[in-house]
């Protein structure tokens, strides 16, 4: 079975530009939650949809959105990227209802994003 | 408020070493903890999964214990070995109406020959 995917696996921008990101889910899975990830923050969460409705938000302004399609595919957009914003993206996908629930989330490799 | 902290920061040990991490939690109401293993440049893996009414959970050479009572968990690895060096990221699921998932910051373990 193949795992989490993400692309693109590397990007750098710059400032004021806008990217989007990609995930595809483990088959059959239809929760996908998205992460950003920094050295001094760590792990925080941003969204989880499941069956192309979102269910959960973190404390993100809204340049960060996402949506899920069909078929559970995922995608990020960062609008008006900033510094700050240079961080490694997790997607991870789960095959129950939420992201707090007891079922196993599996991470992808993640998308490194740097911004200058 | 909710909140999830690791001890230590980072650790050093010698290959073939025991080493307990350690987990602490404020969050309410609890639904289950859990413990990922991330290598540098990768996403975590998960290692376990506990819900309130399990003390011990054991995956290999990693044991995780949970005391729901004073809000702690910890994961102890024996006979460590040169591919355990990674982040150990303690995760507590918040339960009730909006599931959500409280991440600690990470112990980052080193393993030296």
């Amino acid at each position: 079975k193949a795992g989490v995917t993400q692309t693109p696996r590397y990007l750098i921008k710059t400032r004021g530009q806008q990217v989007t990101l990609s995930c595809s889910p483990i088959s059959g899975h239809r929760s996908v939650s998205w992460y950003q990830q920094t050295p001094g923050q760590g792990l925080q969460f941003l969204f989880e949809y499941f069956s192309e409705t979102q269910r959960n938000k973190g404390n993100f302004p809204g340049r960060f959105s996402g949506r899920q399609f069909s078929n559970s595919r995922s995608e990020m957009n960062v609008s008006t990227l900033e510094l700050g914003d240079s961080a490694l993206y997790l997607c991870a996908s789960s095959a129950g209802g939420t992201s707090g629930s007891v079922f196993e989330q599996y991470f992808g490799p993640g998308t490194r994003l740097t911004v200058t | 408020k909710n909140q999830v902290e690791q001890s230590p920061q980072s650790l050093i040990i010698l290959e073939g070493k025991n080493c307990t991490l350690q987990c602490n939690y404020t969050v309410s109401p609890f639904s289950n903890l859990r413990w990922y293993k991330q290598d540098t440049g990768r996403g975590p893996v998960s290692l376990t999964i506990m819900t309130f009414s399990e003390n011990t959970k054991s995956n290999g050479r990693y044991t995780a214990t949970l005391d729901a009572d004073t809000k702690q968990s910890s994961l102890h690895i024996t006979a460590s070995q040169l591919s355990d060096s990674a982040s150990y990221i303690c995760v507590v699921s918040r339960g009730g109406a909006t599931n959500k998932l409280i991440f600690g910051t990470g112990t980052l373990l080193a393993v030296q020959p």
